[in-house]
């Protein structure tokens, strides 16, 4: 079974300073993990990805994102937000198990950046 | 190119109206989506393609029919639609496989009155 879990459904943080969007996950085998931003009335856009290697992904925007095994989580951030990252931000996962096509995806955490 | 179109972009219909909505891709991509997404919700998987076959549906209502007429296209086929059919509805592409990500097109959005 695949789930993922955005904890926060509201963010709100003052432009300048570090941003943080959690996101944990549950997979039966290795991780597959997808970031990705809605800006309104728009689709989804890829943001970044964990496959294997590195734990820091790095990805479109100045977006990174930090794996963390033992606490299965995938925490998206930003070292200094903009006023233009305000968005809905949804964590994806699926596990090297799953034969499928289709994504799980979070609840989705509402980023506010206030000037 | 990682671009996904859909037209139209806003779409109001009556509930005894039928329409289609389009949508195209040109990144050579095997697996094709209907989402359907409500504000500030996450999408909801309506249907998928691979190789242009129909390989997951997901238990929804007949009155949304679901085309893919070539490897670039997916129409979505509506008839009858409720007002709760109201919704932003995305298409997205990908390579298929659990490792790549899904593309997305900017949606349309569908008011049934």
């Amino acid at each position: 079974a695949q789930s993922v879990a955005q904890p926060e459904d509201q963010v709100n943080v003052a432009e300048g300073n570090p941003l943080t969007v959690k996101c944990t996950y549950s997979v039966s085998g290795n991780p597959y993990l997808f970031w990705y931003v809605q800006y309104p009335n728009r689709g989804l856009q890829f943001l970044l990805k964990y496959i294997t290697g590195d734990n820091l992904v790095k990805g479109s925007y100045g977006f990174e994102a930090e794996f963390n095994k033992s606490q299965t989580s995938f925490h998206l951030k930003k070292p200094s937000a903009l006023v233009s990252d305000s968005a809905l931000y949804f964590c994806a996962v699926r596990d090297d198990q799953y034969t499928g096509n289709q994504f799980y995806f979070g609840t989705g955490t509402s980023l506010t950046v206030i000037p | 190119d990682t671009e996904v179109t859909q037209t139209p972009k806003h779409l109001v219909m009556g509930m005894t109206n039928k329409k289609s909505l389009k949508c195209e891709q040109h990144m050579g991509h095997r697996a094709m989506y209907w989402y359907k997404q409500k504000a500030k919700k996450p999408p909801e998987l309506m249907f998928v393609y691979s190789y242009e076959k129909l390989s997951i549906n997901e238990s929804v209502p007949s009155r949304f029919s679901p085309e893919c007429p070539n490897s670039s296209l997916l129409n979505l086929h509506l008839h009858a639609l409720q007002p709760e059919d109201s919704a932003l509805y995305l298409c997205a592409s990908s390579q298929g496989g659990a490792r790549n990500e899904q593309y997305f097109g900017p949606g349309t959005r569908l008011t049934v009155t």
